[in-house]
């Protein structure tokens, strides 16, 4: 069964430092996602893209954070400057429709100490 | 703003009974419902979704059940298994906005032998 690829699967990062996030998201879906999950919190929207720009982004998905799908298959998430908050398991996903279940990945743990 | 709610962190059911995970949602403007299961260390996995047009929607042992005039969503799992204790999320999005899925807090179901 095609599977969304997320690597590392976890990233220590010290705080001011900057992290990319990567995903392969399934070749055949158009639409792609970053959520995230801060320990005992609930799964939390970050941002959608589609045919190369950003569809739709929380208030979480500051200037700190920016999206790349570079070269047709992977989709990157970058934090430039972390903080402390930005502890949390990150979750790729991707879809055929917008409306239909996506798929995720296994998750993102970034610790930044 | 809690949007969509799951009031019961967690639920225990002995194998072979009916698991009932609840949802309760806020926004009338929400039209589309989706499960998820996850595991621990892995991403949720999409189970079943509803249309705002449907009040039932059946996939073998998963019924999710949707009551539009009190907000009100349920997934129910017959005959439950052990294999299928895993927290379960309801997310809910909008037509209009359906790159974005508001998540519940999550539900712990544990299915004893």
């Amino acid at each position: 069964e095609p599977e969304v690829t997320q690597t590392p699967s976890h990233q220590v990062t010290q705080m001011g430092q900057e992290v990319i996030l990567r995903c392969v998201p399934i070749s055949n879906h158009l639409y792609f996602y970053w959520y995230r999950q801060i320990l005992g919190q609930k799964v939390e929207f970050l941002v959608s893209f589609y045919n190369n720009e950003i569809s739709e982004k929380s208030e979480i998905f500051d200037d700190q954070f920016s999206v790349e799908r570079p070269d047709g298959s992977n989709f990157t998430l970058k934090i430039r400057s972390t903080k402390l908050e930005d502890s949390a398991m990150y979750f790729c996903a991707s879809s055929v429709e917008t409306v239909y279940g996506y798929t995720f990945g296994s998750g993102t743990r970034l610790t930044v100490v | 703003d809690q949007q969509v709610k799951q009031n019961s962190p967690s639920l225990s059911v002995q194998e072979g009974r009916i698991s009932i995970l609840n949802c309760d949602y806020t926004n009338s403007m929400f039209d589309y419902f989706l499960w998820y299961k996850k595991y621990p260390a892995e991403g949720p996995t999409f189970l079943i979704s509803i249309s705002s047009i449907k009040d039932k929607n059946e996939d073998g042992r998963f019924t999710v059940f949707l009551n539009k005039s009190a907000k009100h969503l349920s997934l129910h799992i017959v005959p439950s298994q052990p294999g299928d204790s895993a927290v379960y999320f309801c997310a809910a999005t909008t037509n209009t906005n359906a790159g974005k899925s508001t998540f519940g807090d999550g539900t712990t179901l544990t299915v004893k032998p």
